[in-house]
């Protein structure tokens, strides 16, 4: 399979904190994502990074992506209480035009205002 | 553009029951997935869509199966409805290229059977 694993599963802390997520997987890929996801709603895609990439940013988002370790980490700089949420990263295949990702279980983010 | 709608919005059903549930792509996406999401399995791959014809699916019965038109539009069934199909259902859309792309997902259907 090839599942991201976020870790850890939970984590609290305070606004204007700094908030690093991990992801591990299990086999080669195409590229990584993450996604947020605020309670019961549809997940809202934040970043893509690929495979030949090494860090990526988007606002106060910062990706890295370390393919000889096969993991990536999720930093959300100066977070805010709005930053509440769960957040995943997904393994895109190899199969270029196919669409399957494989999702992590998630990592549950708390700010605390 | 307008986002990746679903409908119905809450569904409740009965053991044994059937449902289908529908989800309208971003305009101009092709290619339709389905998840399903659980509190202890997670977010877990169902089927995707392209140009009408199934693409990849996942490790799910038979009861669980879906269809495209031509328009994009996507359903999804599930027949003799089980306890556990009780879950957040999921679509998610993606304009077709080589390569990865990001994927843009509805709001979700929460199902749940009673």
């Amino acid at each position: 399979s090839q599942q991201g694993e976020e870790d850890p599963q939970a984590l609290s802390i305070q606004e204007g904190e700094n908030a690093t997520m991990n992801c591990s997987y299990k086999t080669s890929i195409n590229n990584l994502q993450w996604y947020r996801q605020n309670s019961g709603r549809g997940l809202v895609h934040l970043i893509l990074i690929r495979s030949n990439e090494r860090e990526k940013h988007s606002g106060r988002l910062r990706v890295t992506l370390d393919t000889s370790k096969k993991s990536s980490s999720l930093l959300i700089t100066a977070s805010r209480a709005a930053d509440t949420a769960s957040y995943f990263c997904a393994t895109g295949g190899m199969l270029y035009n196919f669409n399957k990702f494989y999702f992590g279980s998630g990592t549950k983010l708390n700010v605390k205002p | 553009k307008a986002g990746v709608t679903q409908t119905p919005r809450y569904l409740i059903k009965t053991r044994g029951q059937q449902v289908t549930l529908s989800c309208s792509p971003i305009s101009g996406h092709r290619s339709v997935s389905w998840y399903q999401q659980t509190p202890g399995q997670g977010l877990q791959f169902l089927f995707e869509y392209f140009s009408e014809t199934q693409r990849n699916k996942g490790n799910f019965p038979g009861r669980f199966s879906g269809r495209q038109f031509s328009n994009s539009r996507s359903e999804m069934n599930v027949s003799t409805l089980e306890l556990g199909d009780s879950a957040l259902y999921l679509c998610a859309s993606s304009p077709e290229g080589q390569g990865a792309y990001e994927q843009y997902f509805g709001p979700g259907t929460r199902l749940t059977v009673t």
